[in-house]
């Protein structure tokens, strides 16, 4: 089956501009995860969804990070006003909590280099 | 709070041999899930092995097995026979909570792993 995809695959824009990352997860996947990792780091998590609710968004660095899941499925990272400290991969996971451990299957990750 | 510690920055192996990899972690919690993902070159992070805290036996998935020893809160990923596509880096992760339930994921540092021919 189709695993989680990630569009655009590769994201350049200027400082100040405003850019949306989106997310689509495996078909009955419930949860949706958002990570950034920075290079030579591990994932770092910014917010997780069950359903289309944000259930915990503890991990976005400030305003400026915004994501929604309307119907609870594809998501979308929202950043505004980007800063040269947002360059990263942005990294997509889902997982059906309950399933085997709960593990979450990544996709290929959105590369944003902010200018 | 919790918190993965992977202290191997690099490792080079033979390939063929065995290659442990470090993981210590820190958690109140008392259920909880360890991971291992790989990410070779091309980014993308695969799952391999899950082990839960209340699992009473080491879990195994083909070549990789975890070393999990809960009271010195360890969690090794042990692959045996190395190949030379298991170059990557190889990250350690924790969830706290019952598997039943979605929880964000922490991420150690990750190891560089280099198999030599």
């Amino acid at each position: 089956g189709a695993g989680v995809s990630q569009t655009p695959s590769n994201k350049v824009t200027e400082k100040g501009k405003y850019v949306e990352l989106r997310c689509d997860p495996i078909s009955g996947h419930t949860a949706l995860y958002w990570y950034r990792q920075s290079l030579g780091q591990g994932p770092e998590f910014l917010i997780y969804f069950q359903g289309t609710g944000a259930a915990d968004d503890s991990g976005l660095p400030n305003d400026r990070f915004f994501a929604v899941r309307p119907e609870g499925s594809v998501s979308t990272l929202k950043i505004q006003r980007t800063e040269r400290g947002d360059s990263a991969v942005y990294l997509c996971a889902s997982s059906l909590p309950g399933q085997g451990g709960g593990e979450q299957f990544f996709g290929p990750g959105t590369r944003l280099t902010v200018l | 709070a919790q918190k993965i510690t992977q202290t191997q920055p690099g490792m080079f192996v033979q390939e063929k041999e065995a290659v442990t990899l470090d993981c210590t972690y820190d958690t109140s919690d008392p259920s909880y899930g360890l991971f291992w993902y790989k990410q070779p070159s091309s980014g993308e992070m695969i799952f391999l092995i899950y082990q839960g805290s209340y699992d009473q036996q080491n879990a195994t998935e083909g070549r990789y097995s975890l070393n999990f020893q809960k009271a010195r809160k360890s969690a090794n990923l042990v692959i045996s026979a190395s190949q030379l596509g298991d170059s990557a880096m190889y990250f350690c992760a924790m969830r706290e909570g019952r598997y039943s339930s979605a929880s964000k994921i922490i991420f150690g540092s990750g190891t560089r792993l280099s198999i030599r021919p």
